[in-house]
């Protein structure tokens, strides 16, 4: 069964310093999200991309962050300037139509020094 | 704002025996309701989901969950767990206005021999 594939798997990342994390959604899917998970705490929505463009964020979606799937394969999730506090498990998740269940990758863990 | 709230953070329970766990949404509207499961130091994986007709959903592994709209609820439950279903498993709600999954904070199960 085709799955969501994420890289790195974890990354180490010295805080101010830029981080992109990527995302291989199965080639079906039209929709496609990104949700962290801080250590001890739920899951919880960041955005979600649609058509080429965002379609839904959260207010911890700022301009920090940015999102892109230049060659309709990788969907990534790019952190301009780390902050301690950006250190969590960022799952990535692509769909169907908008109800339709989402599929999740394994995570990839981002630790902030 | 859409509110997701399982009851219990963390179940222990004996092989064998039954579990139910509790999950109750806030929303005026329809929702599309989800579990998943999260296994140690994997990604989220889908157990199963109510979209629309019968209240009672089959999943994968044995589980099942029941929607009650009257009391906004999706508890889902086993008959006879197994060491192997030992995991963080999550309630989730999809709302088409919002086009994002809302989580609970989850419920860890242990399965104790």
């Amino acid at each position: 069964e085709p799955e969501v594939t994420q890289t790195p798997s974890h990354q180490v990342t010295q805080m101010g310093q830029e981080v992109i994390l990527r995302c291989v959604p199965i080639s079906n899917h039209l929709y496609f999200y990104w949700y962290r998970q801080i250590l001890g705490q739920k899951v919880e929505f960041l955005v979600s991309f649609y058509n080429n463009e965002i379609s839904e964020k959260s207010e911890i979606f700022d301009d920090q962050f940015s999102v892109e799937r230049p060659d309709g394969s990788n969907f990534t999730l790019k952190i301009r300037s780390t902050k301690l506090e950006d250190s969590a498990m960022y799952f990535c998740a692509g769909g169907g139509a908008g109800n339709q269940p989402q599929h999740f990758g394994d995570g990839t863990r981002l630790s902030i020094l | 704002a859409q509110s997701v709230t399982q009851l219990d953070s963390q179940v222990p329970v004996f092989e064998e025996a039954p579990v139910e766990l509790r999950c109750n949404y806030s929303s005026s509207v329809s929702v599309y309701l989800f579990w998943y499961v999260q296994y140690p130091n994997q990604g989220l994986q889908l157990l199963l989901k109510y979209l629309s007709g019968s209240t009672l959903v089959k999943g994968i592994n044995g589980f099942e969950a029941e929607f009650n709209k009257s009391q906004t609820s999706f508890h889902l439950r086993k008959p006879s767990v197994h060491i192997s279903d030992t995991a963080e498993y999550f309630c989730a709600v999809y709302k088409a206005a919002g086009n994002k999954l809302t989580f609970g904070g989850g419920t860890r199960v242990l399965v104790k021999p």
